[in-house]
């Protein structure tokens, strides 16, 4: 099994330039989320997904930052315009709700998108 | 809010010695505590959680409620322990929000 899978891995671009990040969850997992991880510091979380819904995005910023997951499978994380203190790895996980309800929230991570904006 | 916090950024110890990683949460409630780890060029994986009262690759972590505080400990360092550990929590079952705190590496010395 692939895991979950992100790209682009690297990504620089000049800052107001747009920039999308992709993710592939884990083959049946309902929950996707989104979570951006600052240099020094541990993750965040910026959106979450229930199949197709976002059902917490209240730490996206949401003038600049947007997300999808149209089919309850893929996602994808835009930021247009970007800025210099976008600069972060952006880390995609999933999760399988009915463990999570179980008590047992694991999340498994993909290996992150990181970006530099210049 | 809750908050989790390791106030160790770096931690170096030779390897054989014990490691203690240190976590403090604040939340009011019954939390579930997670330690998460990166090893170099790896992806972030759990470790542990303190509701399955297990021990991983030598590593436990016993929840203090009176001190809040969820320490990951391991008898015997090895030099593939060197990692980033993160301490996380959630707002008890079910609960989806995971928060982390901001980290620490650890360094075994050969």
């Amino acid at each position: 099994e692939a895991g979950v899978v992100q790209s682009p891995r690297y990504k620089i671009i000049e800052k107001k330039q747009p920039v999308a990040f992709w993710c592939n969850p884990i083959s049946g997992h309902n929950t996707l989320y989104w979570y951006r991880q600052n240099l020094g510091q541990g993750p965040e979380l910026l959106i979450r997904y229930e199949n197709e819904e976002a059902v917490d995005d209240s730490q996206l910023p949401k003038d600049r930052f947007s997300a999808e997951r149209l089919k309850g499978v893929d996602s994808t994380l835009k930021i247009q315009p970007a800025e210099l203190g976008d600069s972060a790895v952006y880390l995609c996980a999933s999760s399988l709700r009915e463990a999570l309800l179980a008590g047992a929230n694991v999340l498994t991570f993909g290996a992150g998108s990181r970006l530099t904006v210049l | 809010a809750q908050r989790v916090t390791q106030p160790e950024k770096l931690l170096s110890v030779f390897k054989g010695a014990p490691v203690e990683l240190k976590c403090n949460y604040s939340y009011s409630g019954s939390p579930e505590l997670f330690w998460y780890v990166q090893y170099s060029r790896q992806r972030l994986q759990l470790l542990l959680r303190h509701i399955s009262r297990e021990s991983i690759k030598g590593f436990t972590a016993d929840l203090n409620k009176g001190e809040t505080s969820f320490h990951l400990k391991k008898p015997f360092a090895q030099e593939e322990d060197s990692a980033m550990y993160y301490c996380a929590l959630t707002l008890g079952a079910g609960s989806y929000q995971l928060t982390f705190g901001k980290g620490t590496k650890l360094s075994v010395i050969p």
